[in-house]
């Protein structure tokens, strides 16, 4: 049992470039979250999935695009990479609502644009 | 809207001192609340949750309990160890399917 990953763990990028971020989870849940994390910000959610097929903007989604196509992958596209995007990029994924249920985190994708 | 603060880092405290880390929020309805932690180079992962008023969570020697008349989810520990130095975050859930996270506060322990 894996848990969830994320790949690549590290990604140097051109500004201007494209990417793609994949996560999976083989914990069979409902729920997956893309979060950026900055210094001195916390977390902030960029986009949020209920499940497969679904997708949902959060606090943060400009210049992202994300796809649900399989129910324990979660990908998080870059179109137009820019240098406001460099920050450490965590998957996470519950079984549940938010409300009460744990989420699990994946270890994260560090990416710099230049 | 819903929001969560807490106290700022780093907190640096000897090894066998008493950890207190504040956390406050603001929500309408009845959250639940969480303490996820980030040891270096990982992602989070849960310490403790508490689901409704006066709810005491624990974990590792860590407690909190959830205070509706202070609005408060404060963070303790008896005697801190070096392993303790993380990143620790306190969260809320208000009933949608998003959790709210406050900026983290950094922790060292030295021996």
């Amino acid at each position: 049992n894996a848990g969830v990953t994320q790949t690549p763990k590290f990604r140097v990028l051109k500004t201007g470039q494209s990417m793609t971020l994949l996560c999976a989870q083989d914990m069979n849940h409902e729920y997956m979250y893309w979060y950026r994390q900055d210094p001195g910000m916390g977390l902030r959610l960029i986009h949020y999935s209920v499940g497969e097929g679904t997708t949902a903007k959060g606090e943060v989604p400009d210049g992202y695009n994300v796809s649900r196509l399989k129910k324990q992958n979660f990908l998080l596209g870059l179109e137009s990479a820019a240098p406001s995007q460099t920050s450490v990029y965590f998957c996470a994924s519950s079984y549940l609502q938010g409300r009460t249920d744990t989420q699990y985190f994946g270890p994260g994708t560090r990416l710099t644009v230049l | 809207g819903d929001s969560v603060t807490q106290m700022e880092g780093p907190v640096t405290l000897s090894e066998e001192a008493f950890l207190t880390i504040n956390c406050t929020y603001t929500a309408t309805g009845y959250p639940s609340l969480f303490w996820y932690v980030q040891y270096p180079g990982e992602g989070l992962q849960l310490l403790l949750k508490a689901t409704k008023a006066d709810d005491k969570g624990s974990n590792k020697g860590f407690e909190a309990t959830y205070r509706k008349e202070t609005t408060s989810f404060h963070l303790e520990k008896g005697s801190v160890q070096v392993s303790d130095s993380a990143v620790y975050f306190c969260a809320l859930s208000a009933g949608d399917d998003k959790i709210i996270f406050g900026k983290g506060t950094r922790l060292h322990i030295l021996p």
